[in-house]
């Protein structure tokens, strides 16, 4: 079925590090794929997004690659502090079901 | 400030007593979700509504129940828990069904059944 998979399950970095996580999704026809941010005790909050017609996009520290040929999406966060330390979910907008298909979510931990 | 509040917070109960958490957002968003998040097992779709009196099963609905009268409230029902059902619950909503807006989640609602 629809899945997106997503690795690794935790990351660890020292502080000032660059930190990648990927994902790969099975529908082909998927065209948005937003990244959240789950602090402790809080519920996931998007921090970027990209959608299937652009390869790359950035915000400051954080950037999101898609290549649609292979079925990856990739979230890269530059010179990490600690406050980066959280769980991070990938998802993909299925075509099919039209509702996101969240990965099983990345643990960074960034030690000062 | 833009919300989606969700009660209570934290929850224990014993196998069979019903009881409904609370979910409450003030975007005026149609679409509302209810996942729920394990170890290893991301955030699964429990149910969700693309607005008033519309709701559809997601992808783990076995257990649970929904309503969606009025557009604001999405309540999640658990008529018979069991302890299979302790997890951690969010509730979110968004503009749209999934294509390209933002979904807005809760605080979440910690649920123990024992």
């Amino acid at each position: 079925g629809e899945n997106v998979e997503q690795h690794p399950s935790t990351l660890s970095v020292q502080e000032g590090d660059s930190a990648v996580i990927k994902c790969t999704y099975s529908d082909s026809a998927s065209n948005y794929f937003p990244w959240y941010k789950q602090e402790l005790g809080k519920g996931p909050q998007l921090i970027i997004d990209i959608r299937s017609n652009v390869g790359e996009k950035k915000d400051q520290r954080i950037a999101v690659t898609l290549n649609k040929t292979a079925k990856h999406f990739s979230l890269h966060i530059t010179e990490t502090q600690p406050e980066d330390s959280a769980v991070y979910f990938c998802a993909a907008s299925m075509a099919a079901t039209d509702k996101l298909i969240f990965g099983t979510g990345t643990r960074l931990q960034v030690f000062p | 400030e833009a919300q989606v509040t969700q009660n209570p917070r934290y929850l224990i109960t014993v196998t069979g007593k019903k009881l409904t958490v609370t979910c409450s957002q003030n975007m005026n968003h149609e679409y509302m979700s209810w996942y729920r998040q394990d170890p290893g097992l991301g955030l699964r779709q429990i149910y969700y509504s693309m607005n008033v009196e519309v709701t559809d099963k997601g992808d783990v609905p076995e257990g649970y129940k929904v309503s969606r009268k009025e557009k604001r409230n999405f309540p999640l029902i658990l008529e018979s828990p069991s302890p299979n059902q302790t997890s951690l619950y969010f509730c979110a909503s968004s503009l749209s069904l999934g294509r390209g807006t933002e979904a807005f989640f809760g605080q979440g609602t910690r649920l123990t059944v024992v």
